[in-house]
């Protein structure tokens, strides 16, 4: 079983729509989450981190599921700039200093 | 501006070659981390340095060597190069522990062995 497991999708969905995905982690002991986002082309940028209450940022909703060992996003109102890959990122082991991705799932928006 | 800064961007060589890549942050951050994507695009760690002390040395050929002149720059050198050496290389630094602080990540270098 990979140590972060991602559905690659691509999940094409026209603008203004709503579209999640999951993020398996194996490491139930892991505590720390977050979701990057990366461009083609470009660098893995912080999205945002997930909290374990679950949290928001703008269109952004993040959760974790501890029990199931797994993290969420959810993009609501989609716009064409949110085209892009989603890097699901975990701190697995807490007194290890490596974070591990997993290999993103592609998001396009379309007009 | 510029936060994490990469030299070169793109990298064009022959199998055999030895290159190098140079790394800079300006954000004051002690920690700096050496990745590489694939084709497949998973980003994998291979070095980590806190204040210039090697922390993460993940399974990577002694082709690999990684160095750190001070806090704010992590370079890495290849000897040897490899087709499968042909990827992309990031840098990125964080603040202390990776596991709870965002990793800022450098454009990228685009390594391309022929």
């Amino acid at each position: 079983r990979k140590e972060v497991e991602q559905d690659p999708g691509p999940f094409n969905v026209p603008e203004g729509a709503t579209v999640a995905f999951n993020c398996t982690y194996s490491n139930s002991a892991s505590q720390s989450f977050f979701w990057y986002r990366q461009d083609c082309r470009k660098e893995p940028k912080l999205l945002m981190s997930v909290y374990s209450s679950g949290n928001e940022d703008g269109r952004f909703t993040a959760q974790l599921n501890r029990a199931s060992q797994y993290i969420s996003l959810l993009i609501r109102d989609s716009k064409l700039s949110d085209s892009a890959t989603y890097l699901c990122v975990v701190n697995l082991r807490s007194n290890d200093y490596k974070l591990s991705f997993g290999a993103g799932t592609t998001v396009t928006v379309r007009a | 501006d510029t936060a994490v800064s990469q030299t070169p961007k793109y990298l064009v060589t022959q199998m055999g070659n030895d290159k190098s890549i140079k790394c800079e942050q300006n954000l004051g951050h002690d920690t700096m981390y050496w990745y590489k994507q694939d084709s497949k695009k998973f980003l994998k760690i291979m070095f980590s340095y806190n204040n210039k002390e090697l922390i993460i040395n993940e399974t990577v050929p002694n082709r690999f060597s990684p160095k750190s002149p001070d806090k704010a720059h992590l370079n890495l050198h290849i000897n040897s190069l490899e087709l499968g050496d042909s990827a992309v290389y990031f840098c990125a630094s964080s603040h202390r522990l990776a596991g709870a602080y965002e990793q800022y990540f450098g454009p990228g270098t685009r390594l391309t062995v022929t």
